[in-house]
């Protein structure tokens, strides 16, 4: 069955960097698309961006470039999300999310999610 | 970017209610659209796409229908198990983003 499976909770120090994985099974990895969704306390969900898991290609959304790396190690099958230079606002949950249809064309949706990251950002 | 707003923000109802929620595009998106279903601490799961198209697994008391900037979900007859908040999503092509609506709470009457 399909699976993505993300790392666990980090708790970290205002201006410090987090990496975050998300390992997909049960389907051919550079197939699809791996989207990347915030979910800030409390509050709705706001699309990251992705990134083509075939070329490598990443596509950031506008709040989020910068400071955010999308990356891969396709031989593992896993998408890392890096947010550098943390600062207190970035305390979210951050899904990675399978996206069906054309990513390319932002004409996709999303079929399955990890369990989601809890990242905290404080001193 | 294309806004989505949904309506009710909270909804309050019975197990065995029928349930509306809609969701409003602020441009027209044909039927790029998703629903969403998500419990406390879980992720996302999606119901329906295409805007009408039910997901392999999902119950078939729900129902989405509409296109252009209106659209609804229906829970035909609402269960214990579908007390969460429900988003929806637009995927128009060639949109400068994704972007979900606000959600709506279904909460227990």
């Amino acid at each position: 069955q399909v699976q993505l499976v993300q790392s666990g909770s980090e708790l970290k120090e205002p201006g410090a960097s987090v990496k975050v994985s998300c390992k997909g099974s049960g389907y051919t990895f550079t197939t699809y698309g791996i989207n990347w969704v915030r979910q800030a306390p409390g509050q709705g969900l706001e699309w990251m961006g992705w990134i083509n898991t075939n070329t490598g290609n990443p596509r950031y959304v506008q709040g989020f470039t910068g400071r955010f790396v999308f990356s891969l190690d396709t031989s593992v099958s896993t998408a890392y999300l890096q947010i550098n230079s943390l600062k207190a606002e970035d305390t979210a949950v951050y899904y990675c999310a399978r996206g069906r249809g054309s990513c390319t064309t932002t004409s996709c949706h999303f079929d399955y999610w990890g369990q989601g990251a809890l990242v905290t950002v404080s001193s | 970017d294309i806004q989505m707003t949904q309506s009710p923000s909270t909804l309050s109802a019975s197990v065995g209610d029928r349930v509306t929620i809609t969701c409003r595009a602020s441009q027209s998106i044909s039927t790029w659209l998703a629903w969403y279903q998500q419990k406390p601490g879980k992720a996302p799961k999606l119901l329906i796409y295409q805007a009408s198209s039910l997901e392999s697994g999902v119950p078939s008391r729900f129902s989405g229908s509409g296109s252009g900037t209106e659209f609804t979900l229906t829970i035909s007859s609402l269960q214990p198990d579908d007390f969460a908040t429900y988003y929806c999503q637009q995927y128009n092509t060639y949109s400068p983003r994704l972007t979900f609506g606000g959600g709506t709470k279904v909460e227990i009457k």
